[in-house]
């Protein structure tokens, strides 16, 4: 089946510094990416959604300036939070949606970021 | 904007009970419903997909059920096992692509 593979898998950095997670779709052409968030105890929230070739579209009241999200090819999307604070620190997950011509598969989610920031 | 509720919030149920799991959603508008579960600290799995057209997916013990019209889905797990203790989360995704995530339901299974 289609396979995401989000790493790193945890992180720990010093406040100031940037962070990058990658995304890479193993079997499949992901031309759509979802980014999300999750704090403790609540839902996914999404972040942003980039198209292959083309700027990221964020969310309200996501920091496109601290969140770069890159999408250069069809299997890979990177998310880089950059002068990452200890308010950054969350759980972040990529999802990419499995299209083969115009049938929709789902989506499939990277196993998730831990980031702490200290 | 499109808003999911999941009810209840939290379920502990005794191994072997059979159970439903509730998502509801405010615009009908729809184009598939997902169903998934995240165990602590871990990304999400995918248990089942819906599509606007469809009425419900089984797979193996889970069987869900989509009705648009009302604005539900339901997630029956029967003979439930402690390894189905985790967090499941239902999915509303609208055309375009855009995710809408309820905020789980909490199920523990007791041994």
């Amino acid at each position: 089946g289609a396979v995401v593979s989000q790493h790193p898998s945890w992180v720990i950095c010093k406040s100031g510094t940037s962070v990058k997670i990658e995304c890479r779709s193993l079997d499949f052409q992901a031309t759509t990416m979802f980014w999300y968030r999750q704090f403790p105890k609540q839902s996914l929230m999404l972040m942003a959604t980039s198209n292959e070739g083309s700027k990221a579209t964020y969310e309200q009241g996501v920091e496109k300036d601290k969140f770069l999200i890159n999408h250069a090819s069809l299997t890979l999307s990177t998310l880089t939070v950059t002068s990452a604070h200890p308010e950054d620190s969350s759980f972040y997950i990529c999802s990419a949606s499995i299209s083969r011509g115009p049938a929709n598969y789902g989506y499939t989610f990277g196993s998730g970021t831990r980031l702490t920031v200290v | 904007k499109q808003e999911v509720t999941q009810i209840p919030a939290a379920l502990s149920v005794p191994e072997g009970e059979n159970l439903v799991l509730n998502c509801s959603f405010t615009d009908s508008a729809i184009y598939n419903l997902q169903w998934f579960r995240q165990d602590p600290g871990k990304g999400l799995t995918s248990l089942l997909l819906i599509q606007s057209s469809q009425r419900e997916q089984t797979s193996g013990r889970l069987n869900a059920s989509l009705d648009k019209s009302s604005g539900r889905s339901t997630l029956y797990i029967a003979a439930s096992q402690p390894g189905d203790s985790a967090t499941y989360l239902c999915a509303v995704i609208s055309v375009g692509n855009q995710f809408y995530f309820g905020t789980g339901t909490s199920l523990t299974v007791i041994p």
